[in-house]
């Protein structure tokens, strides 16, 4: 069936490391995917997208990477910091709605 | 600044009771959405909404109604609480533009069903 998921359900990394958050679809026919970021008591907000006619698309300090070949999204954080702590979901549209992966627990330690 | 207002933070009602969650927002968005986040399940699509009178079934609607009478303001009525909707609620908005949508999300109702 289709589903948005996510490789790791927790990732810890040290202060100033590159973080990788994978997340895997099985949608083929999705084209728009979106990355969120959620901090503790708040709700999810956005940080980047990508439709499926790119491969990767920067903004400030992230990256996000499509591989359509192997339905395979992942986001990338330079220079994390502790304020990056945080749950981060990948999205896929389905053309009327978001349907959201599981999550991803990013714990940054100084 | 897009601001989407959940109406309470932290619920508690009781089995069998009638739910109302409120939530407004304030960019005269089309689009309007329920999730309900669990752990270890993520975000899961319960309603949406793309105008105002319009409804449409996401994932997981059993046990969940909504109304869209005002463009600004949806809400997910419990007809008959039980305690497996015990949860995070989570309210959207969002403006479908160019093929792409981003959503904008309120703080959530965490909601206790004793």
């Amino acid at each position: 069936g289709e589903s948005v998921g996510l490789h790791l359900p927790t990732l810890s990394v040290q202060e100033g490391d590159n973080s990788i958050i994978n997340c895997a679809y099985s949608n083929s026919a999705s084209d728009y995917f979106i990355w969120y970021k959620q901090e503790s008591g708040k709700g999810p907000q956005f940080i980047i997208d990508i439709r499926s006619n790119m491969d990767k698309r920067q903004g400030q300090r992230v990256t996000v990477l499509l591989n359509k070949t192997v339905k395979h999204l992942s986001l990338q954080i330079a220079a994390t910091q502790p304020g990056d702590s945080a749950v981060y979901f990948c999205a896929e549209s389905r053309g009327t709605a978001l349907i959201f992966g599981k999550g991803t627990t990013l714990s940054v330690s100084s | 600044d897009v601001k989407v207002t959940q109406s309470s933070r932290y619920l508690v009602k009781r089995t069998g009771e009638k739910v109302f969650l409120e939530c407004v927002q304030d960019m005269d968005h089309e689009n309007m959405f329920w999730y309900r986040q669990d752990p270890g399940l993520g975000l899961r699509l319960i309603y949406f909404s793309y105008d105002v009178k319009m409804k449409e079934k996401g994932d997981i609607p059993e046990g969940y109604s909504v109304s869209r009478e005002k463009k600004e303001r949806f809400s997910l009525i419990l007809e008959s609480a039980s305690t497996n909707q015990t949860s995070m609620y989570l309210c959207a908005s969002s403006l479908w533009q160019q093929g792409e949508e981003k959503l904008f999300f309120g703080s959530g109702t965490q909601l206790s069903v004793l």
